[in-house]
């Protein structure tokens, strides 16, 4: 099945600037969904979206439904170094068929 | 605590082998499913189950197969067909198969040799 493209594949930063990363798609979702993984463990959701615009914040997270349905991004504000892990995204209609994305490989610089 | 729990976290074993890999939940979720995970790849859906003795095959189901006698429980063995198996396995439930998030367990890495 169809895999969503997720960029930037990894990021270095020094801690405390932004990150921003997005994921797109050939088909038009009604979920997207936010998670982080760190080495070795299951996924923990960030955010859940589910209507197109929607912007939802959790602490200095932000996450957007694109307006056009085949893409969201995901931002994280004054980067801190716990916020290093790898991050991805998944859309689809129902869990059944959800998509993920690859992940962006996080890196903060103390 | 309310969770998913995977076991074991480490699993070795010989090429031609079975091996059964467990899932158990205790959120009081209809849907359970099981994912593949690879190197530099998004997760793959092996099978999924949305209510209790039935399943439903993913994108890569052969050489996998599982059972859902319990609602809490949902096993996944990785049979000798399975050209590739060494990988890491995610399970993970849904309060239902609709618009409610997946929630995962910690995972088992399994090594095949």
């Amino acid at each position: 099945g169809q895999q969503l493209n997720q960029s930037p594949q990894s990021m270095f930063i020094q801690e405390g600037e932004d990150v921003s990363m997005n994921c797109t798609s050939s088909s038009i979702f009604n979920t997207w969904l936010w998670y982080k993984q760190d080495p070795g463990e299951g996924p923990v959701l960030l955010i859940a979206l589910y209507k197109a615009g929607e912007l939802t914040s959790n602490g200095r997270l932000t996450a957007q439904f694109g307006i056009t349905r085949k893409d969201s991004f995901l931002n994280i504000s004054a980067s801190i170094p716990s916020d290093v892990g790898i991050y991805f995204c998944a859309g689809g209609y129902n869990n059944n068929d959800m998509r993920f994305g690859a992940g962006t490989r996080l890196t903060v610089k103390p | 605590d309310g969770g998913i729990t995977q076991s074991p976290k480490y699993l070795f074993r010989k090429e031609g082998q079975n091996v059964t890999l467990s899932c158990e939940q205790n959120l009081n979720h209809d849907a359970m499913y099981w994912y593949r995970q690879d190197p530099g790849q998004g997760l793959r859906l092996i099978y999924y189950s949305q209510i209790v003795n039935d399943f439903q095959k993913g994108d890569i189901a052969e050489g996998y197969s599982v059972s859902r006698e319990k609602k809490e429980s949902f096993p996944l063995t990785v049979t000798s067909a399975q050209k590739n198996p060494t990988a890491f396995y995610l399970c993970a439930s849904s309060i239902r198969a609709g618009e409610s998030p997946l929630h995962f367990g910690n995972g088992t890495r399994l090594t095949v040799t």
